[in-house]
């Protein structure tokens, strides 16, 4: 069965640099979350689409944005980078209900020297 | 808001029972979620209760109780692959898709 697809998996930048991730839900799923998790730390909500609309913001920092597109991918923009944005990001895609059902993609790993 | 609690490790013996325990404050309710996540690995759903009651997926079960906003996750005949860090979950209570996780607690089996 499909999975979710992350790119890139791994990604170093330096400060102040952008840095843009990408997520391809599972086929036929309406929602998309993305999620940042710090070494040893629980994922962290950062931002939602439903049906190509943002439907609810969490911890995500002004310099960063997300947009999900007509062919329902999804992309997280981040720009002035800090050493703190180094983490794990992962893009979870959801269908219908329960939305309590969320796969979520392999993660892209950033690190921010 | 909302908060979860969870034991930060559990560490149990080869062929054992774990249970791994969740209380939560919510100012809403939608249903409790449980989710394995192996070191460096993505989180995978396991189990999910909107009502009180136990859900039973093989191994895994899951309980629920919202009386006294407590759920867990019980795992038997434990085997060495569990070892990981296991998150409960649960909806904002607005109704939206944002998702507050426990800290997770972390599973050691030992032979």
């Amino acid at each position: 069965a499909a999975g979710v697809i992350q790119s890139p998996r791994h990604l170093i930048k330096e400060k102040r640099e952008t840095a843009t991730l990408k997520c391809y839900p599972i086929p036929r799923h309406d929602t998309v979350y993305w999620y940042q998790q710090g070494p040893g730390q629980d994922p962290q909500f950062l931002i939602s689409f439903y049906e190509k609309m943002q439907s609810d913001k969490g911890s995500i920092p002004d310099r960063f944005s997300a947009q999900q597109f007509s062919d329902y991918h999804s992309e997280l923009n981040m720009s002035s980078l800090e050493l703190g944005d180094s983490a794990l990001y992962f893009c979870a895609s959801s269908l219908g209900a329960p939305r309590d059902t969320q796969y979520f993609g392999p993660g892209t790993r950033l690190t921010v020297l | 808001g909302q908060s979860l609690e969870q034991p930060s490790e559990v560490t149990a013996v080869e062929g054992a029972i774990v249970q791994i325990n969740c209380t939560y404050q919510t100012s809403g309710f939608y249903g409790l979620s449980w989710y394995q996540q192996h070191d460096g690995g993505a989180p995978t759903f396991l189990s999910y209760n909107a009502l009180d009651g136990l859900e039973e997926t093989g191994r895994f079960s899951s309980f629920l109780s919202r009386s006294d906003s407590y759920g867990y996750l019980l795992l038997q005949e434990l085997q060495m692959k569990d070892s990981a860090s296991y998150f409960c979950a649960v909806r904002d209570p607005t109704g939206g898709f944002k998702t507050i996780f426990g800290a997770g607690t972390r599973l050691f089996v030992k032979a």
